[in-house]
């Protein structure tokens, strides 16, 4: 079965760097686009960013332009996120997901990892 | 950025009851949308994509239409498991990818 493991949260002061890591099981990684989504404390989910399956294009929200990298390793199975220049905004649960039924739809996720960035 | 409004807010119905949510988009984005499940401390959940197609697993009594700028989500029957909040989500464009604000079924 498909099983998506964030890793990588924590507690960051403003303007300090993160990277989150997503461990993909149960299907074939290399295949398939992968996600960031995030969802602040008691809002809707936001998207964050989505690589190609082979890492070759990569698309972000404007929100995280020039701040956040996506990046995959489709040895290891793994998916990241480097989060540089955080924002007391960027505060929220981060969630992998995949994009198997269709590159642009999130059909499995991850439990999520929360990143909090406050002094 | 092509917006996602979805109404009502906040739906209160019984165990039982037929249960509509629309979804609206600014612009028109053919039928590129899906719909997610929601519950509290969990991660969405895929319903349905290409507004009509029910993902893999998912029970009959959901159903999905629309296209252009009108989009519903509908149960049939609604059961326990299904209150949760719904979001609806446009893929037409990916820049950026966008939800709607949500739609919480509440118990009556």
């Amino acid at each position: 079965q498909v099983q998506l493991v964030e890793s990588g949260g924590g507690v960051v002061q403003p303007g300090r760097s993160l990277r989150l890591s997503c461990a993909a099981s149960g299907f074939t990684f290399s295949s398939y686009a992968m996600h960031w989504v995030r969802q602040a404390p008691g809002k809707g989910p936001e998207w964050v960013a989505v690589i190609l399956y082979d890492g070759t294009n990569k698309y972000y929200a404007d929100s995280v332009k020039g701040r956040f990298t996506i990046s995959r390793d489709n040895s290891k199975n793994t998916l990241y996120l480097q989060m540089n220049s955080l924002r007391g905004d960027d505060t929220a649960v981060y969630y992998c997901a995949s994009g198997k039924v269709q590159w642009l739809v999130f059909d499995y996720w991850g439990q999520g990892t929360l990143v909090t960035v406050s002094s | 950025d092509i917006q996602m409004t979805q109404s009502p807010s906040t739906l209160s119905a019984s165990v039982g009851d037929r249960v509509t949510i629309t979804c609206r988009a600014s612009q028109s984005i053919s039928d590129w949308l899906a719909w997610y499940q929601q519950k509290p401390g969990k991660a969405p959940k895929l319903l349905i994509y290409k507004a009509s197609s029910l993902d893999s697993g998912v029970p009959s009594r959901f159903s999905g239409s629309g296209s252009g700028t009108e989009f519903t989500l509908t149960i049939s029957s609604l059961q326990p498991d299904d209150f949760a909040t719904y979001y609806c989500q446009q893929y037409n464009s990916y820049s950026p990818l966008t939800f709607g604000g949500g739609t919480k079924v509440e118990i009556k």
